[in-house]
């Protein structure tokens, strides 16, 4: 069993391209969430779905935009990317939405825009 | 609004006691997790602290008091590995983790 898995592993993009990060998830989880981590502060969420067919907005959301097709995967897409949204992202799951669940994390990408 | 405290950096020796604290301010409060996160690496599950006291989990320890809006995390007989950032997260009202900027700890032989 893999838990959850993220591609690329890195990537160094030019300004304006747009680009999807992947995230598939095996353990037949209901909620998954995008973050995004820099130095000096806390993950910031940037969307959640908590089942599939069903997205939500997190803390920085603009720029961004996810598609919860099914459960295992949830792809978050940089329309058109920023120097700003150079950061290392991770992809999440848990079982549900709930005050117990625990969020568990994929290995991360960490993205360069330049 | 939210508000997430942890010190930056704490700096411990090998077999000691360490105590990383944390302060909180959340809308609303559906319990705290902490988890560990080395360098380079993503954040694992530590523990989860819902009601007041002590929970123990091994060398690790989770303490809350939800009216003081505070948490601590108790790392005994450390040993090197330990070496890592440890992240507080609160659980708002919307379930969602507000996460603080997470406390380095450095762990010298």
């Amino acid at each position: 069993i893999a838990g959850i898995t993220q591609a690329p592993t890195s990537q160094i993009l030019a300004a304006g391209r747009r680009m999807t990060l992947r995230c598939t998830q095996d353990m037949r989880h209901n909620a998954m969430y995008w973050y995004r981590q820099d130095l000096g502060l806390g993950l910031r969420l940037i969307h959640y779905s908590n089942t599939a067919g069903t997205t939500g907005k997190g803390e920085v959301p603009d720029g961004y935009s996810v598609s919860r097709a099914n459960t295992d995967d949830f792809p978050l897409t940089l329309a058109s990317a920023v120097p700003s949204q150079t950061s290392v992202y991770f992809c999440a799951s848990s079982e549900e939405t709930g005050s117990s669940d625990t969020q568990y994390f994929g290995p991360g990408t960490r993205l360069t825009v330049l | 609004g939210q508000n997430i405290d942890q010190p930056t950096e704490m700096t411990a020796t090998e077999g000691a006691i360490v105590q990383i604290n944390c302060t909180y301010q959340t809308s609303g409060f559906n319990g705290l997790f902490w988890y560990q996160q080395h360098a380079g690496e993503a954040p694992t599950f530590l523990s989860y602290n819902v009601l007041d006291g002590l929970e123990e989990k091994g060398r690790f320890s989770s303490f809350l008091s939800r009216s003081k809006g505070y948490s601590y995390l108790l790392l005994k007989e450390l040993q090197m590995k330990d070496s890592a950032s440890y992240l507080c997260a609160p659980m708002d009202s919307n379930y969602q983790l507000i996460w603080g900027a997470g406390t380095k700890l450095i762990i010298k032989p």
